[in-house]
């Protein structure tokens, strides 16, 4: 079974510095995918970035990045420049292939805080 | 750019009453996908449809039963509510040629009194 780790709770950054927040994950599966979602207050689950298990180079989405580094099982998320807006409940995610469908499987989540 | 569209965003029930939770994916992706999530805890997934046909499920419980239709939007019927069953439930799409793009509707927070 597939498994997500988010093993940070809560994070405070500054804003305009950078910040990361860490996934691991745990999967016999060869052919995967990674994904990190955002939650604000309001509930809803908006779309970040996704990173494939043969993308050699690490996906990017403005100020979002993803570190992905395959042998230790981590796909971190790095949000450079932060705002007072990025302060939202993010999910680390990973699909898991059935068919032609593809169910995601989320960690616990990281309630990221920026302050002045 | 449209996105996926639930309906009702709330809902308030009764114990022992039934709740339909309707989805309207984005245009032209086939595959529907409905999720969970309890007050504080990440979302669960609950079941998926591929072209109209069930194609996975997950921690669903036997009162709870979801179809989609023949213009893809998807029904998820919630029978004998109970207390545990107040959370927000999330439709999620994605196309069979772009899986790893699956995007989620606001969702429908559901409260069983």
């Amino acid at each position: 079974a597939q498994k997500i780790t988010q093993t940070q709770p809560g994070m405070f950054v500054q804003e305009k510095e950078a910040v990361t927040l860490d996934c691991t994950y745990d999967t016999s599966d060869q052919s995967y995918g990674l994904f990190w979602y955002k939650q604000p207050s309001s509930g809803e689950m908006i779309f970040l970035i996704y990173q494939g298990s043969y993308d050699e180079q690490n996906a990017t989405e403005g100020r979002y990045s993803l570190n992905f580094q395959k042998a230790r099982k981590s796909a971190n998320l790095v949000i450079s420049a932060s705002q007072l807006g990025d302060s939202a409940m993010y999910f680390c995610a990973m699909r898991e292939i059935i068919g032609t469908a593809s169910k995601l499987t989320f960690g616990t989540g990281t309630r990221l805080q920026v302050t002045l | 750019a449209a996105g996926v569209i639930q309906s009702p965003r709330h809902l308030i029930k009764e114990k022992r009453e039934t709740a339909t939770l309707k989805c309207y994916p984005i245009p032209r992706h086939d595959t529907v996908y409905w999720y969970q999530q309890g007050p504080g805890q990440d979302p669960q997934f609950l079941i998926s449809f591929y072209e109209k046909m069930q194609s996975d499920k997950g921690s669903i419980p036997d009162r709870f039963s979801a179809q989609q239709f023949s213009d893809y939007h998807s029904e998820l019927n919630m029978s004998s509510l109970e207390l545990g069953d107040s959370a927000l439930y999330f439709c999620a799409s994605s196309s069979t040629d772009r899986t790893y793009e699956q995007y989620f509707g606001p969702g429908t927070r559901l409260t069983v009194t």
